[in-house]
């Protein structure tokens, strides 16, 4: 079974400029998340999919910060403008439902550098 | 959703000892996940165990759950240097897959 593929694996750009993150959850997994993590701390949920709707982006820094998921698969993450406080491993995870507790497949996550 | 509090910070000890990890919650949870992040990689699943449920084991992977303390506790015997690694617990609450991790326990094991 492939696991949850991400892309690019590593990232450098300069503050004020965009950036996106593509995720490619597992086959059959309706729900997709967004988790940063910055160095020595635990991941943090960015925001959560239930197939192509919203379910949780209370965590999401919206004015620069965008995501999406079309047609319930493949999701992108966008940050523009970026900030140097930015710089972080953006993982992807996904799992088979919402409710329950499931455990979460993650990605090898995007490491993003802001100069 | 909460978020569970790993104890220690960090923990250092030699091939084939046994390292104990603790995590404590604040409110009830449906089930409490261990995930474990090798450097420079993605988080693992370790093991799930249920609200009521008690011990769980997985190889040499043993956890409890005391939901009268709020607390749960990773072991894992037998330490291997590749068991090197942060641990994180993720307690899960009724309704809702949202996970919300801790600093974790960074445990270095020492050939």
């Amino acid at each position: 079974e492939a696991g949850v593929a991400q892309s690019p694996r590593y990232k450098i750009i300069e503050k004020r400029q965009s950036v996106a993150f593509w995720c490619n959850p597992i086959s059959g997994h309706a729900t997709l998340y967004w988790y940063q993590q910055i160095l020595g701390q635990g991941p943090k949920l960015l925001i959560q999919f239930q197939n192509n709707g919203v379910v949780d982006d209370s965590q999401l820094p919206k004015d620069r910060f965008s995501a999406e998921r079309l047609k319930g698969v493949d999701s992108t993450l966008k940050i523009q403008p970026a900030k140097l406080e930015d710089s972080a491993v953006y993982l992807c995870a996904s799992s088979l439902g919402w409710t329950g507790g499931n455990e979460q497949f993650f990605g090898p996550g995007t490491r993003l550098t802001v100069l | 959703s909460q978020q569970g509090e790993e104890d220690p910070q960090a923990l250092s000890i030699q091939e084939g000892e046994n390292a104990t990890m603790n995590c404590s919650y604040k409110t009830s949870i449906n089930n409490l996940q261990w995930y474990r992040q090798n450097s420079g990689r993605g988080l693992v699943h370790l093991i799930l165990i249920r609200s009521n449920e008690r011990e769980k084991h997985s190889g040499r992977l043993r956890v409890t759950l005391d939901t009268s303390k709020k607390s749960s506790s990773l072991l894992i015997t037998a330490s291997r240097a590749a068991d090197t690694a942060s641990y994180f617990c993720a307690p899960s609450s009724y309704n809702t897959d949202k996970l919300i991790f801790g600093t974790g326990t960074r445990l270095q094991v020492f050939p």
